[in-house]
């Protein structure tokens, strides 16, 4: 299975100010997420970082609060921008191998 | 109505009791399936896939019943180790699109 890092793997943050997380992988993935967990709940999809082209956005998601870039097969990055308390949340990096997601570590974010 | 619905828990068994929980989904086109395990403030690891057959990894058997939507999880012979969260997670695979839906979790404890 590939290997994911994210950086930073948490940060406390003003409101109002914006973050950005990288995403990491060692092998070229066509298919890289981002996802939220948000305190005691499961996963939610935010995003499909597309390599080339506009990331592909959930419903409740937008680019402006969440830009992605997708430079390339083994990169990407995912900003919160003008953050709020409501942000707080773990972001996760995910890429998919066949059939099967992998995800990487998580970035723990508290907005304060 | 929730696309993937998981009894929260807790389960809390002691070590060597078997334990076993479902999961429902509510998109009956829905191809693939997982558990994923997650630990206290840790990303979710893949378990296992669950095949139309059941499948049986060790202490571990995942069954899937399309008829019913169903997917069950059941743990043999508890070890304190497997004391997780547990996520169901169901892949709706469409053209040109690719999407994992996430359960809740349902929290397992295993006592000594």
């Amino acid at each position: 299975s590939a290997v994911i890092s994210q950086k930073p793997s948490r940060d406390i943050c003003q409101r109002g100010t914006s973050l950005t997380i990288q995403c990491q992988v060692d092998s070229q993935v066509t298919m890289m997420f981002w996802y939220r967990q948000q305190p005691g709940q499961s996963l939610t999809l935010i995003a499909t970082a597309n390599q080339g082209s506009e990331a592909t956005y959930e419903s409740g998601f937008v680019i402006d609060k969440f830009p992605i870039s997708r430079p390339n097969l083994t990169f990407s990055t995912l900003t919160v921008s003008n953050m709020s308390p409501e942000d707080s949340s773990i972001y996760l990096c995910s890429v998919a191998d066949s059939d099967t997601q992998y995800f990487g570590p998580g970035t723990r974010l508290t907005v304060l | 109505r929730k696309e993937v619905e998981q009894d929260p828990g807790p389960f809390n068994v002691p070590e060597g009791a078997t334990v076993a929980f479902n999961c429902t989904y509510s998109n009956s086109a829905s191809q693939s399936f997982f558990w994923y395990r997650q630990d206290c403030r840790k990303e979710p690891k893949l378990l296992m896939s669950v095949y139309s057959s059941g499948n049986e990894d060790g202490r571990f058997t995942a069954q899937l019943n399309r008829a019913s939507q169903y997917i069950s999880l059941l743990i043999r012979d508890s070890k304190l180790s497997d004391s997780a969260t547990y996520l169901c997670v169901v892949n709706i695979r469409k053209v040109n699109d690719y999407k994992l839906s996430f359960g809740a979790g349902t929290t397992v404890t295993v006592r000594a």
